[in-house]
C-alpha cells in the first residue's frame, strides 16, 4: 500500500463544476504539498500546508491533520485547469525529501 | 529571478551511452533534490544533496547512477551505459532548506533511450 493514496485517479468534468480531489496519507509528516503537472510539462508547486485551510484563486486546499486526510478543491472550474493533480508529503521531521501519491488526471469539457 | 534550471529539455541516447543531466537550483538555494517519473507512473525520490555532500540517496538505484553537487556549478545526475527502462522524466528541485519544506521544481528532463 502507498503510503500516499489519491482519489480518483481520473475525474472528468464539465466547465463550471466544483471539483474535489482528496489524498489520505499513512505516516507522520511535516508538510503536505498539492503539485500541479500539465501534459509534458513540467512541476509547479499550488500549495504547502500543515494545518487547516489555504485559498488561491479558485483552488482551495485543506488538511486534517488527525484523520491523515488533505483535499484539493477547484471552484467555477474551467478547461485550462485540466492537468496531472499530485498530492505529495513530507514525511517525519526533519526529512526533506518528497514522497508523492500517483496523482488524479483532471479533464474540464467546455 | 530565474527558476530551477534544467538542461538539457530533451535527451537521447543509445544503450550503452552515458546521460549527464543538469540542474541549476533557485538562487540562494543549496538543497537540491532529483525525481524520476517513469512513463505513466509517479513521481520517485532519487537523491538530495547539499552543497559538496549527498544527504539522501535512499532512492538511488545501486547501480549505474551516481549524483553530485559540486561547491561551483550545477548538480548533475549521470547515468552509465543507459537501458530502455531509464527513460523517464527526470525532475529537480531546490529548497532554501532554511526551516522550510517548500520545493521549486525544474522543467525536467526528459531521457529516451533508443
Amino acid at each position: 500500500k502507498n503510503e500516499v493514496e489519491q482519489s480518483p485517479q481520473n475525474l472528468t468534468a464539465q466547465e463550471g463544476e466544483f471539483i474535489t480531489i482528496n489524498c489520505s496519507y499513512s505516516v507522520g509528516i511535516s508538510a503536505l504539498h498539492w503539485l500541479q503537472q500539465h501534459p509534458g510539462g513540467g512541476i509547479v508547486s499550488l500549495f504547502m500546508l500543515s494545518s487547516g485551510k489555504k485559498k488561491h484563486g479558485r483552488l482551495i486546499a485543506t488538511i486534517n491533520i488527525q484523520e491523515k486526510h488533505s483535499s484539493l478543491h477547484i471552484t467555477a472550474s474551467h478547461p485550462r485547469d485540466s492537468a496531472v493533480y499530485i498530492c505529495a508529503v513530507t514525511p517525519g521531521q526533519g526529512a526533506q525529501k518528497l514522497v508523492f501519491g500517483q496523482g488524479t488526471r483532471l479533464t474540464i469539457n467546455p | 529571478n530565474a527558476g530551477v534550471m534544467q538542461n538539457p529539455r530533451h535527451l537521447v541516447r543509445r544503450r550503452g551511452q552515458e546521460a549527464r543531466l543538469r540542474c541549476s537550483p533557485m538562487k540562494g538555494h543549496s538543497h537540491v533534490y532529483w525525481y524520476r517519473q517513469l512513463p505513466e507512473e509517479g513521481l520517485k525520490f532519487m537523491v538530495y544533496l547539499q552543497k559538496e555532500n549527498i544527504i539522501d540517496e535512499s532512492g538511488m538505484p545501486k547501480e549505474r547512477f551516481s549524483a553530485e553537487f559540486p561547491k561551483e556549478g550545477p548538480s548533475i545526475l549521470r547515468i552509465q551505459q543507459v537501458v530502455r527502462g531509464d527513460s523517464a522524466a527526470y525532475f529537480c528541485a531546490s529548497s532554501s532548506g532554511t526551516g522550510s519544506y517548500e520545493q521549486y521544481f525544474g522543467p525536467g528532463t526528459r531521457l529516451t533511450v533508443t
